[in-house]
């Protein structure tokens, strides 16, 4: 069973379209990251989040933080065929020097 | 501006040979690690090392051995190749295992017939 569960698992939607995956746990996190990684390549963070109720904006992707610092969402806004990918989520428990990630969310974003 | 490279990208291996999977990073990270990423399972952790000389296990550690004989280094090494060991390996490094960021090189595609 996976610590960290991924939803959805696939998503393919239309050029300007906004979107909402979620990174699930029944575990508490002191931190989460999510990851972009195209094909052929390795993931590539994109942002960290460490409080609770915390939300960071990165251009068209806002992510944000459970109160409870067990869930984390990251929603597109007017997604762009440049957002293609697989999204992966990443916690952290307190000291741990591990990372977990989810399964991934695969986007496709059509022209 | 190389980050992590590993090396090398693709390989192919009869059931029982053995191999070992280079990665390299010229950040002067501490903190460096061993993924495998299969379908469906986001990245599993097999091996990762705080430090110049040390070593620890992950999540999936059997049929895996690894060293860091220098800082910059990290070998994962198998020593009886399985089928199940066919995947996507990747390397990661960083300078501390907290909020920053892993920095991780394109991945070994590794396939065991």
């Amino acid at each position: 069973t996976q610590l960290l569960e991924q939803s959805p698992q696939f998503l393919s939607i239309q050029e300007g379209e906004n979107l909402t995956v979620y990174c699930n746990s029944s575990s508490v996190f002191s931190s989460l990251q999510w990851y972009r990684q195209e094909p052929g390549e390795g993931p590539v963070l994109l942002v960290t989040v460490v409080t609770g109720g915390e939300v960071k904006k990165l251009k068209r992707l806002t992510f944000q933080f459970g109160d409870a610092r067990k869930d984390s969402s990251l929603h597109i806004t007017a997604a762009q065929p440049g957002d293609t990918g697989l999204y992966l989520c990443a916690g952290r428990m307190d000291s741990s020097y591990k990372l977990i990630f989810g399964s991934g969310t695969r986007l496709l974003v059509r022209p | 501006n190389a980050g992590v490279t590993q090396t090398p990208k693709f390989r192919v291996l009869k059931t029982g040979q053995s191999m070992t999977l280079l990665c390299a990073q010229d950040m002067n990270h501490e903190y460096m690690y061993w993924y495998r990423q299969d379908p469906g399972m986001g990245l599993r952790l097999i091996h990762y090392s705080v430090g110049e000389g040390t070593t620890a296990k992950g999540e999936v550690p059997d049929g895996y051995n690894v060293s860091r004989l220098k800082k910059q280094n990290f070998l994962l090494g198998l020593e009886s190749a399985a089928p199940s060991q066919t995947s996507v390996y990747f390397c990661a490094s960083s300078y501390w295992p907290g909020n920053q960021p892993q920095h991780f090189g394109d991945g070994t595609r590794l396939s065991i017939l």
